[in-house]
């Protein structure tokens, strides 16, 4: 499988472009889900978070979308940007726990 | 604010020796998190505390343990270091319900 700093899925855009990174969740139970996006050398960033009461969130420049049918969620980042070159990672949350269960990443490379 | 601090930034140790690690969470956080990012795992769970307490423990050997002070400052330590264990060591803080988590940068440990 794929794996945080090698081997990981990678996506290339051109600036300007939209975005589209995809997660499958394991937990059909999790009820909270949150998007974070690690640069190099530091710590995942919060990005956007979503209950599973709702199946659209938008931020700024950012959305998204939950389909608990098939436990899949997207992040769709508008008009992308150099510096949004980072993995994205999403995570879930089920009810009762602290505990985030992240996916394997997705690396977006942004070519200007 | 400040956000999450984590303590040192970069460790080398040998095999068999032992590590603390410390965090310190964004103020007025009560929860605290620890994970382990490797290329080949991802990011995975280790424990959380809150106001002293271990409420959720992931799936490591009895070699990680942590614990967290009154003021909510949190250390993890790793005894009979394994080569296994050099990986990067992240730190989320939340104020203590679902949401919220905020990550440090996390410390880097080899161990050779």
């Amino acid at each position: 499988g794929e794996s945080v700093g090698l081997h990981l899925p990678t996506l290339s855009v051109q600036e300007g472009d939209n975005s589209i990174i995809n997660c499958a969740y394991s937990n059909s139970a999790s009820d909270y889900f949150i998007w974070y996006k690690q640069e190099s050398g530091k710590g995942p960033q919060f990005i956007i978070d979503i209950r599973s009461n709702m199946d659209k969130r938008q931020g700024q420049r950012v959305t998204v979308l939950l389909n608990k049918t098939v436990k899949h969620l997207s992040l769709q980042i508008a008009a992308t940007q150099p510096g949004d070159s980072a993995v994205y990672f999403c995570a879930e949350i089920p009810p009762g726990s602290y505990q985030l269960t992240f996916g394997k990443g997705t690396k977006l490379s942004v070519i200007p | 604010k400040a956000g999450v601090t984590q303590t040192p930034r970069y460790l080398i140790k040998t095999r068999g020796q032992q590590v603390t690690l410390s965090c310190s969470p964004i103020s007025g956080h009560r929860s605290v998190s620890w994970y382990q990012q490797t290329p080949g795992q991802g990011l995975q769970f280790l424990f959380e505390y809150f106001s002293e307490t271990q409420r959720n423990k992931g799936n490591f050997p009895g070699r990680f343990s942590g614990r967290q002070f009154s003021n909510s400052r949190s250390e993890m330590n790793v005894s009979t270091l394994e080569l296994g264990d050099s990986a990067l060591y992240l730190c989320a803080s939340s104020p203590g319900q679902t949401y919220g988590y905020t990550f440090g940068s996390g410390t880097r440990l080899t161990v050779v």
